[in-house]
């Protein structure tokens, strides 16, 4: 089965703790993507990738690294320096190429909190 | 910076009735245009993609664009109770998304 799948499931963290959160593809994808969302709000970009071995920040990604070594694979670090990282994360892939043919799917998420 | 807006609801429809969720963007050369569905606690669903003006079906889903109003939206005909969930609008341009934080539909039984 193609997807996206997303690891843990949920994950706790304490005060002061860097976590990694793992986002795996298996659907020939060039771009991968990782988003935050907190309640009542949209999906905010955290940082997206088009190629391996190169990426770009979005809109939130202070407190948080990633790293593209692999097409398949876009984990997510969420360092110390985040302040605020309870969250639902999401990971999304793509083609790249076209003007607009760029549908993102998700994986099913991590649900992060700080303890 | 690029705001996309939804009437965030909740918006309460009876089963079988007609549900309409509207959506309008700011940035004038948005490309490409989504509507996702999200249940609670569960990751946005892709349900329909339209990149030119006019309606695109897809079953009991009909989204309509008009580029030159800048508004997107999105109607499910024949409503199900199953429908119930947040639909989110998002709008591309190039190889981001912004989206919108999203409508509660409620479909009573």
């Amino acid at each position: 089965d193609g997807g996206i799948t997303q690891s843990p499931k949920y994950l706790f963290r304490k005060e002061g703790q860097n976590v990694t959160l793992s986002c795996e593809q298996n659907l020939n994808h060039d771009a991968m993507y990782w988003y935050r969302q907190d309640p009542g709000q949209g999906l905010r970009l955290i940082y997206y990738s088009q190629i391996v071995n190169d990426f770009q920040k979005g809109d939130i990604a202070e407190g948080y690294s990633v790293s593209r070594e692999k097409k398949e694979s876009f984990p997510l670090t969420v360092t110390s320096a985040q302040k605020n990282p309870t969250a639902f994360y999401l990971c999304a892939s793509s083609i790249v190429g076209g003007l607009a043919y760029n549908e993102q799917f998700f994986g099913p998420g991590t649900r992060l909190t700080v303890l | 910076q690029k705001e996309v807006e939804q009437n965030s609801g909740p918006l309460s429809v009876p089963e079988g009735a007609i549900a309409s969720l509207n959506c309008t963007y700011s940035d004038r050369g948005s490309q490409s245009f989504f509507w996702y569905r999200q249940y609670s606690g569960k990751s946005p669903e892709l349900i329909m993609s339209i990149y030119s003006n006019g309606d695109k079906e897809d079953g009991r889903f009909t989204a309509q664009l008009n580029k030159a109003s800048q508004y997107v939206s999105l109607l499910i005909r024949d409503s199900q109770p199953s429908d119930s969930a947040t639909y989110l609008c998002a709008v591309g341009t190039g190889n981001q998304f912004y989206f919108g934080t999203g409508t509660s539909l409620t479909v009573i039984p």
